[in-house]
This record gives C-alpha cells, structure tokens and sequence, in this order.
C-alpha cells in the first residue's frame, strides 16, 4: 500500500518560506515525476512545478523565482520550498508522484500566511 | 497556459443515474487528459488516465471520453459511495493546470 506523508510548518508570517517535506512509502519512485499542487481556500486546483527522474525541474510561471522543488530518491522523499511567502500563498498543498498507470497523492497541508 | 473549463461546478444524482462531467481546454491537448476522484480528508485518486483508459482497480461503471480540446467523464449506474469531488487535469503542456472541479453528491 503506497502512502504519501506529507509534513512542514502549517503557519507562516509574510514574507517567511514555505517548507514542506513529502514521504513515500510503500515502493521506490525513483523512476517518476514528482510535484506539488496547491489549492487556496474556495479555489481550483494550481499546478506547482515537478521534478522528474533526471532532475530537471519545471515550474509554474508565476511561481518561478520564489519555488524550489528537490527530491531525494535514496529517502524516497520530495521538498518544497517557496519563498517570499505571501497570504496569496495560503492554501492547501499536496504532494504527487506519478508514471505510467501509477498516480499517488497526499492527503494535503494547510499552509496559512498570516501577520 | 491551458485553461480547463469543468462543468457542472455542482451536481446531485440518485443512485442508479448516469452523469456526465465535462472538461474543455482552450487548446488542442490531444489526449493527455487525467480524471481524478478526491473524498474530503482523503488523498485524490486516479480513475482515468490518458483520456479514456479505465486505472486499474476502477469500477467500470466509470469511462472516460475525448480528444482534443473536449473530454467527458462518465458514471453510469451510480452508488452512493460514489459521492466525491471530481477534477481534470492537463498534463500536455506546462504548466500542467486543473478543472474548476465538480461536487457530485448522491441523493
């Protein structure tokens, strides 16, 4: 059974960064495309950026510059870290690995910007 | 940037029914199309993958339709487990983007 343990500060202060640490257990991924996807209270669902089995990392256009995503494929663990943090940036955050038919989420972080 | 539009926002049905959820892209995304089911306090899961393949481990009374810029999940037969939010995402072009998502509630 593959789970995703997501964990990292839930309560943030303007213009601290967001960390955010995701787990997999139950399989090995180093294969696959890892991301992080975010939903702000009472919004859709924005893609974050990923990290694929090369390295090579994508981002979301209004996110670049302040994301950066890394993934440690000997803990089969995926990192998050936004900068400059915002209360735009308050919202729920999940994790993701997918490849083929295999498509894992995590149950989600709530992440609050507030002074 | 693609932009999906998901509708219905909202939806209640009584079991037994069938219903249609649509997603439109503003472009041509061919079919890399993926529907996904997410229960609250649960993680999302994949039910369609590329448009129309059925994941395995999905009751059939789900399918999946479209090409290009429109694309249909379908739930025939309902259950009342099937009560759930459900979204589309684009994985053809970057930056990925998400439906609006629809609430299906069962009655």
């Amino acid at each position: 059974q593959v789970q995703l343990q997501q964990w990292g500060a839930g309560l943030l202060k303007p213009s601290e960064t967001l960390s955010l640490t995701c787990a997999v257990y139950g399989g090995s991924f180093s294969g696959y495309y890892w991301s992080w996807i975010r939903q702000p209270p009472g919004k859709g669902l924005e893609w974050i950026g990923e990290i694929n089995r090369s390295g090579s990392t994508n981002y979301h256009p209004s996110l670049k510059g302040r994301v950066t995503i890394s993934v440690d494929t000997s803990k089969n663990q995926l990192s998050l870290k936004l900068n400059s943090v915002t209360a735009a940036d308050t919202a729920v955050y999940y994790c993701r690995v997918a490849g083929g038919v295999l498509d894992y989420w995590g149950q989600g972080t709530l992440v609050t910007v507030s002074s | 940037e693609t932009t999906l539009t998901q509708s219905p926002a909202f939806m209640s049905a009584t079991p037994g029914d069938k219903v249609n959820i649509s997603c439109k892209a503003s472009q041509d995304i061919d079919d890399d199309m993926n529907w996904y089911q997410q229960k609250p306090g649960e993680a999302a899961i994949l039910i369609i993958q590329e448009a129309s393949t059925l994941v395995p481990g999905i009751p059939p009374r789900f399918s999946g339709s479209g090409y290009g810029t429109d694309f249909t999940l379908t739930i025939n037969n309902i259950e009342s487990e099937d009560a759930a939010y459900y979204f589309c995402l684009q994985h053809d072009n970057f930056p990925y983007t998400f439906g609006q998502g629809t609430k299906l509630e069962i009655k």
